[in-house]
């Protein structure tokens, strides 16, 4: 079985610090995806980032960075410069490429990012 | 944004009654979920649909039960509802499984008294 693991409950930094949000995942396939969303005070989740096992490449889109790990099964999440909009839930979630798994998310229990002003 | 609209937005029930939540899509995708969202827990999928008729199981599925005769509609029917299923509900659309990021309603919040 597969499972996502978000240690961090809640974090809270003041406004224009960094911040690291960590998730470390467990699964015996070989071949998956890994997302991550955000939910905003609103409720709503949006969708940020897909990465495929294949690829280790880091990424970055403006503030938001994303650092993947086979060797450690993280896929950890690092907003840069951190504004009070970026205060959300924010969920990593894996699924399996085998035909049986696919489309099933297993999300973290998700990480509290509170940036005050 | 994705079209993807959800009804009611909020509802309250009394144990043992039947509940249906609506998931909308005008997106014309072919896969759909429901998902709830509990604290500590994350999201947990409930049921998927592949296509119209085509529906399985998810991880806690135990009480539910879907149904989809149209490609956008996809209902999700608590045949007795429950205080353990008081939630909040999300439905999901993607134009694909597997490497197909879903996109999300707005969700139901659901409270059985």
């Amino acid at each position: 079985a597969q499972k996502v693991t978000q240690a961090q409950t809640e974090i809270s930094v003041v406004e224009k610090e960094d911040v690291t949000l960590d998730c470390v995942y467990e699964t015996r396939d070989t071949t998956y995806y890994l997302f991550w969303y955000k939910q905003p005070p609103s409720g709503e989740l949006v969708f940020l980032i897909r990465r495929n096992s294949f690829d280790e490449q880091n990424e970055i889109s403006g503030r938001y960075s994303w650092n993947f790990q086979k060797s450690t099964s993280s896929f950890n999440f690092t907003i840069t410069a951190s504004q009070v909009v970026d205060s959300a839930v924010y969920f990593c979630a894996l699924t399996l490429m085998t035909t049986d798994s696919w489309g099933k998310l297993q999300f973290g229990a998700g990480t509290q990012v509170v940036v005050t002003p | 944004d994705a079209g993807i609209t959800q009804s009611p937005r909020h509802k309250v029930t009394e144990t043992g009654t039947p509940v249906t939540l609506r998931c909308h899509q005008t997106e014309n995708h072919r896969y759909m979920y429901w998902y709830r969202q509990d604290p500590g827990h994350g999201l947990r999928l409930i049921h998927y649909s592949y296509g119209v008729k085509d529906t399985d199981k998810g991880e806690v599925s135990d009480g539910y039960s879907v149904s989809r005769s149209k490609t956008e509609d996809f209902l999700l029917t608590l045949e007795s509802a429950t205080s353990s299923q008081t939630s909040v509900y999300f439905c999901a659309i993607s134009e694909s499984a597997g490497a197909y990021e879903q996109y999300f309603g707005p969700g139901t919040r659901l409270t059985v008294t």
